[in-house]
């Protein structure tokens, strides 16, 4: 079973500038989720799919980040315009269902100069 | 006070100890409790999972949850070199979160040969 996809894997940017990073999740799985991990900290939950619906989106700081899963598969997360403090490992995470073991995918490791 | 407190380390150890990492959390309302385990540059994959309190084993990892105290555990027999990574707590009361999970720090182990 292929595991949860993130493309890319690093990227660095200068403030102000945008970024998007994708993600696809397990097939058959229809929950997704996008944490933001910063160094030395735990995942923190960004936003939560099921199929093509936003579940949660409270931590989301929406005047920056913007997230959408089109035809409840692949997902795309865009920060725009980036600050500093965005540097951070991005994980897409995937579930069958809310509840069940959420599957993690390798990151992306954004630096924001 | 964070809803979970963990100590993020960093914990060397002589191969084949006894490693003993712990969570602390006010969140009475946690039901489900989790250990991950993160290799530098990668996703957190699921290790140890536990619903409310009492103890569950899978092989050398023993996980442990008292809810009266707000006190989580993971145990790891006969460390090995291959163990050394960050350990990431996670819980959820998922009815009432849809299925959202709050991390701990993680604490970076080291296990030498």
């Amino acid at each position: 079973e292929a595991g949860v996809a993130q493309s890319p894997r690093y990227k660095i940017i200068e403030k102000r500038q945008s970024v998007a990073f994708w993600c696809n999740p397990i097939s058959g799985h229809a929950t997704l989720y996008w944490y933001q991990q910063i160094l030395g900290q735990g995942p923190k939950l960004l936003i939560q799919f099921q199929n093509n619906g936003v579940v949660d989106d409270s931590q989301l700081p929406k005047d920056r980040f913007s997230a959408e899963r089109l035809k409840g598969v692949d997902s795309t997360l865009k920060i725009q315009p980036a600050k500093l403090e965005d540097s951070a490992v991005y994980l897409c995470a995937s579930s069958l269902a809310v509840g069940n073991e959420q599957y993690f995918g390798p990151g992306t490791r954004l630096t924001v100069t | 006070q964070k809803e979970v407190e963990q100590d993020p380390g960093p914990l060397s150890v002589p191969e084949g100890a006894i490693v003993s990492l712990n969570c602390t959390y006010s969140n009475s309302a946690f039901q489900y409790f989790m250990w991950y385990r993160q290799y530098s540059r990668k996703g957190p994959e699921l290790l140890m999972y536990t619903y409310s309190s009492g103890n569950k084993e899978d092989g050398r990892f023993t996980a442990q949850v008292d809810k009266s105290s707000k006190y989580i555990s993971l145990f790891i027999r006969d460390s090995q070199p291959s163990d050394s990574a960050t350990y990431l707590c996670a819980m959820s009361d998922y009815g009432g979160s849809q299925g959202n999970l709050i991390f701990g720090k993680g604490t970076k182990l080291s296990v030498k040969p």
